[in-house]
């Protein structure tokens, strides 16, 4: 699977956007891109997926760039319990490759 | 619906010690997984199995076992327990393995070995 990097933390007002980005520079063809975040060390939550179209659901965008280089994760509304720690995950299709390969994420804090 | 259950929540283990980790899932999924989570970490795959009767590692199985003879229980087993295996264990669920699949988490077992 790819890799990805993204910032370590974040912060955003609460009742702002927030806008985290992902990099994942050598994904393939074949390659989805998914978030979960985690509430203090809860178990992670599913929040989005996508292959190269921009995707909305009723927690969140999905902006995949054109060259899908890279995403970006938007919580249009944040709130306190926004805060959390969210993993942007490479996924390949295929047999054997229905594991999620999870870093470090990114700390966003929403701040009151 | 419960959806993933793991027991316990916590657990303190003396070195050498073996337990078994619970996790129970009532969603018919036949895909489950097992993670463990260090401090300041992302979650690392244990073992993970894709129907009854069938299992496989993941990126770090050493010092764990696993069975799946049931679609709702997937047991992990720590033979002879190190520090090293101090950390926050999750087992997941998923429906199947195709992609868009969301995968259902437990709370969590945080285990400390002493």
């Amino acid at each position: 699977d790819a890799k990805t990097t993204q910032p370590p933390s974040m912060d955003c007002a609460e009742g702002r956007a927030a806008n985290l980005p992902c990099n994942h520079s050598t994904i393939s063809g074949n390659e989805y891109v998914y978030w979960y975040r985690q509430i203090h060390s809860q178990g992670p939550q599913y929040i989005i997926h996508g292959l190269k179209n921009n995707e909305t659901n009723e927690m969140a965008s999905l902006i995949i760039t054109e060259d899908r280089k890279s995403s970006t994760l938007i919580l249009p509304h944040a709130t306190l319990r926004d805060t959390a720690v969210y993993y942007c995950i490479v996924r390949a299709s295929g047999a054997g490759s229905y594991q999620l390969t999870f870093g470090k994420g990114t700390k966003l804090s929403v701040i009151p | 619906n419960a959806g993933v259950t793991q027991t316990p929540k916590f657990r303190i283990l003396k070195i050498g010690q073996s337990m078994t980790l619970q996790c129970a899932q009532d969603m018919n999924h036949n895909y489950m997984y097992w993670y463990r989570q260090d401090p300041g970490m992302g979650l690392k795959l244990i073992y993970y199995s894709v129907g009854a009767g069938i299992t496989d590692k993941g990126e770090v199985p050493n010092g764990y076992n696993v069975s799946r003879s049931t679609t709702e229980d997937f047991p992990l087993r720590l033979e002879l327990a190190a520090p090293s295996q101090t950390s926050v264990y999750f087992c997941a669920s998923t429906a199947s393995g195709a992609q868009g699949t969301e995968a259902f988490f437990g709370q969590g077992t945080r285990l400390t070995v002493v």
